[in-house]
Formats: structure tokens, C-alpha cells, sequence
């Protein structure tokens, strides 16, 4: 799978838009791009996830650039519980299961500041 | 989002116990489920991936006599530490992946586990 970089940090201020970047600059046109969050303690949650075109749903936006190099992920109005680390990842198209693993790097720590 | 839950959310025990966790798909059926263990500051590492009714996968250094799973149903899978040892204290998390169609893994809250 394309290896993804991200900023290790990032603040934002509450009820402003938190935009997290992520860049992988080496995906192919068959693989995904996901986005999870993890809050501290906690399980991963997926967010929303992505293959050419952009994608909204009631948690977030992802806007994908048209090279598919990089991806943005936004969170249009951040509350103090979107403070989490948010993990971009790419995944291959595939069948079978073990094709559909998810590999995580460090992620963004969010901090959503009152 | 499809839910999975995790059980016990926390145990300790002692060196040289096993230690069994539950995976459960709360509603929707997991063809396959992952297991991933994180240590203290570090991401998620992925141990293994297990298929319903099928023998589990297991990802390099892993040693699948150690960490025992079992797949029985589309809905429960088990991670078994075997004779645990302080260093295999850590936060394990499972994932459930749904049947044909559905490309997404949806996580449990985690287990922490504790060996003294």
C-alpha cells in the first residue's frame, strides 16, 4: 500500500474548520483513500474514506486533489471531542480479506483549543 | 456505523496466565476480523487477520502459538494471550470487516491488558 504523510500536530479553534492534510504522493488508481480518528483510550472510528471524487457525510468532508497526490480532510465546525489523532491511510481495491488491512502511521494529533 | 464491541474493556493478570478477549459484530456480519495491538504512544500494529471458519493469518514476528485466535461464527472472534509476560501488556484492538460489498473495517473500543 502507498506510504502517507501527515503533520504530526495541529490546533484549531472551536467551532472553526479544522483542515488535515495528507499527502500520498505515491497511491495507485486502484487503492482508497480512508480516514480514521482515534481518541484517546479508544478504538479507531472511521470517518470517511474516498477513491477520485470528493465525499461528504454528517462528520465530515475529504476533498481529493485531482492527481490524487494528496487528500484534505475537514471537519467544518471542530468541537473540544474532535480532539483526537486522525490517521489517513491508503488501501488497496481488492477481494479477499487479507487484502483489505489497514496499515497506520503516526497520524495528526488534533487539539481543538476552547 | 456498524458496531463492534470488545469484552473485557480492561484485565489484569498474572505472568504465566492466558487471557481470553472477546470480538463480538454487534450488527453486521464480519467475514473477516483484524486484530491490531498499540503500545503507549505508538499507532496500531496490525497481529493478524482471521476469516470465519478459517485458520487466521498471522503478520511477520507475530507468534500465532502465543496469540491463540478463533473466527468460530460471523460475529465473535477470540484473541487468547497465552502465558502472558509483562511485555505482552498492551491496548488490543479488534476490527470487523462486512460481508461482500462493504470495504470498511469498523473498530471495537479496545482491551487493556495489564500482566504483572
Amino acid at each position: 500500500d502507498a506510504k502517507t504523510t501527515q503533520p504530526p500536530s495541529m490546533d484549531c479553534a472551536e467551532g472553526r474548520a479544522a483542515n488535515l492534510p495528507c499527502n500520498h504522493s505515491t497511491i495507485s488508481g486502484n487503492e482508497y483513500v480512508y480516514w480514521y480518528r482515534q481518541i484517546h483510550s479508544q478504538g479507531p472510528q472511521y470517518i470517511i474514506h474516498g477513491l477520485k471524487n470528493n465525499e461528504t457525510n454528517e462528520m465530515a468532508s475529504l476533498i481529493i486533489t485531482e492527481d490524487r497526490k494528496s487528500s484534505t480532510l475537514i471537519l467544518p465546525h471542530a468541537t473540544l471531542r474532535d480532539t483526537a489523532v486522525y490517521y489517513c491511510i491508503v488501501r488497496v481495491v481488492h477481494s479477499g480479506g487479507s487484502n483489505y488491512k489497514l496499515t497506520f502511521g503516526k497520524g495528526t494529533l488534533l487539539t481543538v483549543n476552547p | 456505523g456498524a458496531v463492534v464491541s470488545q469484552h473485557p474493556s480492561r484485565v489484569i493478570c498474572k505472568s504465566g496466565t492466558s487471557v481470553k478477549i472477546e470480538c463480538r459484530s454487534l450488527d453486521f456480519q464480519a467475514t473477516t476480523m483484524f486484530w491490531y495491538r498499540q503500545f503507549p504512544k505508538k499507532s496500531l500494529m496490525l497481529m493478524a487477520t482471521s476469516n470465519e471458519g478459517s485458520k487466521a493469518t498471522y503478520e511477520q514476528g507475530v507468534e500465532k502459538d502465543k496469540f491463540l485466535i478463533n473466527h468460530a461464527s460471523l460475529t465473535l472472534s477470540t484473541l487468547t494471550v497465552t502465558s502472558a509476560h509483562p511485555e505482552d501488556s498492551s491496548f488490543y484492538i479488534c476490527s470487523g470487516l462486512g460481508l461482500v460489498g462493504t470495504d470498511t473495517q469498523y473498530f471495537g473500543p479496545g482491551t487493556r491488558l495489564t500482566v504483572l
